[in-house]
Formats: C-alpha cells, structure tokens, sequence
C-alpha cells in the first residue's frame, strides 16, 4: 500500500514566521504534489514536482516555494506566513513509470492556522 | 478559469436509493478522468476512473459514465450507503501534459439512514 505522510496534522502558526510543511511517500514514486483545499474553491495545485531537484509552479504558486532534495521527500516552505494562508493543505504523489491515468496517491492533510 | 466544474456544492440521498454526481469540464483534450472521495481530516482517497475511449466503467457499487461530445462524465453510486457520505471531487488530465490533474470544486453527499 502506498503511504504518503505528512509530518503535522494541525499546526497554528504567527503571521510572518517561516512554516514548513514536510511530506514523505514510500513508493519511490517520481512525482510529488502540493496543493491547498478552501471551502468552495476544491483542491488547488500550489507546486508539483516530477524529480529530485525539479519543480514546477502550480496555480496559485505565490508566497510559496518547494524543496525535493531526496525522492521521497517533498517540503512546501510558507515564506512569511499570512493569514489567508490558513488551509488544509495536502501533498500527494504518482508513479511515472505506469503511464498517464495514474491516480495520485494523498497524505490525511496538514491544517495549517496563521493567526 | 474552472476547467472542471462539480455545479452541485452538496446532494442528499435517502439510503438505498441512487447518487448521482456530476461533473462538467470544458478542454476536449483531456484524456483521463479520476472521481475521488474525501472525509473529514482525511485525505482524498481514488476510486474509480475512466479513459477517454470509453464511455462508461464500473467497480461494484460505482459507475462512471463519460459523456465527450457533451463534456460531462457522472458517478453513480448504486446503493448508496450512509459510509459513502463524503465529499467527492472529480478530476481530468491531459497525458500529452504533465502528470497534474485539475480537479473540480467537490460534491458533498449525504446518505440518509
């Protein structure tokens, strides 16, 4: 079974502090995703990643970076937090190697509060 | 610009009956098509999905039917139980693209016992 883990299930944070959200999958799985669901608006791609060292800006990229510096593991860094950065945020990955189709696989989510 | 759009922010169902969810989407190129189930604190989880050269296909309880020329794909759930309450959110990609998929804004469903 592929398991994707993200490293804090709730976190609350202050405006302006640097936040870093971890994600780790075991499945060797080239690519990794970040994205953010608000109510109404559904899941919204914020980066992705489809090797180590690689990135690509999603939809909503701004006030955002990522870090893959190993396959298994991809970090979505908040620069200086602010409050309409509260979310749920979710990281998910999918293998290459099988094709497109692939469904991707999601960790239980980070929500995150920037007070 | 929503290029998957679930138009039905939530439906309710008695149990036993059919759920019917649907989803619109507007770029013909897309190739693959996933519906998801979402609880509360927890991940998306797949479950089932449909190729564009099909129009329809079923895993148990679930149906996917896709509808090209209309641009609309549907999940029906047959019978609906009060486990399948959740919110779902159908998603498309492009396999000439990128392994991204887009998804819509989500369907939130509610079995009634």
């Amino acid at each position: 079974d592929v398991k994707v883990t993200q490293s804090s299930r709730y976190l609350v944070k202050r405006t302006g502090e640097k936040v870093f959200l971890e994600c780790v999958q075991d499945m060797d799985h080239e690519n990794m995703f970040w994205y953010r669901q608000d109510p109404g608006l559904g899941l919204r791609l914020i980066y992705f990643s489809y090797d180590v060292k690689m990135k690509e800006k999603g939809d909503i990229p701004e006030g955002y970076s990522v870090s893959r510096e190993k396959k298994e593991r991809f970090s979505l860094i908040l620069e200086s937090a602010s409050t309409n950065q509260t979310s749920m945020y979710l990281c998910a990955s999918s293998p290459t190697d099988r094709g497109p189709g692939q469904p991707q696989h999601f960790g239980d989510g980070t929500r995150l509060s920037i007070l | 610009d929503q290029q998957v759009k679930q138009n039905s922010p939530s439906l309710s169902v008695q149990e036993g009956r059919i759920s019917i969810l649907n989803c619109d989407y507007t770029n013909s190129m897309f190739d693959y098509f996933l519906w998801y189930k979402k609880y509360p604190a927890e991940g998306p989880t797949f479950l089932i999905s449909i190729s564009s050269i099909k129009d329809k296909n079923e895993d148990g309880r679930f149906t996917v039917f896709l509808n090209k020329s209309a641009k609309h794909l549907s999940l029906h759930i047959v019978p609906s139980q009060p486990g399948d309450s959740a919110v779902y959110f159908c998603a498309a990609n492009l396999a000439s693209g990128t392994y991204k998929y887009i998804f819509g804004t989500g369907t939130r469903l509610k079995v009634l016992a």
